[in-house]
């Protein structure tokens, strides 16, 4: 069944913890891309890629990292230094420059 | 760099009523344009794109969306709303990041729309 898993579906967090969230596609792919949703600022762009061990900042990187290492892949860690973690995160792929296709999200809160 | 701007975090219409949400953008080339729907807690469905050609596009559930180039809007009707229509909806601009190596994918806040029986 194609698609794109993200897990956990809720996750919680400590303060001055890492956390990973995972984001697998079995849709063949080459681009990923990590957002954040937060009420009333509509997503915004975490990181992205176009191809394996290539990634780029988007307009909110500072506390985040990811890694590429297969194209099925693309993991965020929301490290100590993301110092309001609590949001809802979608990652989404895209062939090119078509239509992204997205995972059902990760809600990450703070306790 | 691009940006898209929804006029309106929230709408309201009555059931049966037309429905208008708008989106402008600003790109440096011509963009591909999209428009998505999101239910609570869910992630988010594609309604509708425009990439080349005809500037009138349908979509799903009965929506349509105009490109206009001239006012760089790509505005999101239906007309005549359900109750189903009740999500946030987003649109949505790709087009190359400022390096030229890849495609950035920007959404705007998204508009909240409310059906009312």
């Amino acid at each position: 069944d194609g698609g794109i898993t993200q897990s956990p579906k809720y996750l919680f967090r400590k303060e001055g913890q890492n956390v990973t969230l995972s984001c697998e596609q079995n849709l063949n792919h080459d681009a990923m891309y990590w957002y954040r949703q937060d009420p009333g600022q509509g997503l915004r762009l975490i990181y992205y890629s176009q191809i394996v061990n290539d990634f780029q900042k988007g307009d909110i990187a500072e506390g985040y990292s990811v890694s590429r290492e297969k194209k099925e892949s693309f993991p965020l860690t929301v490290t100590s230094a993301q110092k309001n973690p609590t949001a809802f995160y979608l990652c989404a792929t895209a062939r090119g420059n078509t239509e992204a296709f997205f995972g059902q999200g990760t809600r990450l809160t703070v306790v | 760099a691009q940006s898209v701007t929804q006029l309106g975090s929230h709408v309201s219409v009555s059931e049966g009523a037309l429905v208008l949400l708008r989106c402008n953008y600003s790109s440096s080339v011509p963009p591909y344009l999209f428009w998505y729907v999101q239910y609570p807690n869910q992630g988010l469905q594609l309604l509708l794109k425009y990439t080349t050609g005809a500037t009138l596009v349908k979509g799903i559930n009965g929506f349509e969306a105009e490109f206009k180039k001239s006012e760089t809007s790509f505005h999101l009707t239906k007309p005549s709303a359900h109750m189903s229509d009740a999500a946030e909806y987003f649109c949505a601009v790709s087009d190359l990041n400022s390096g030229g190596s890849n495609y950035k994918l920007t959404f705007g806040k998204g508009t909240l729309l409310t059906v009312n029986p």
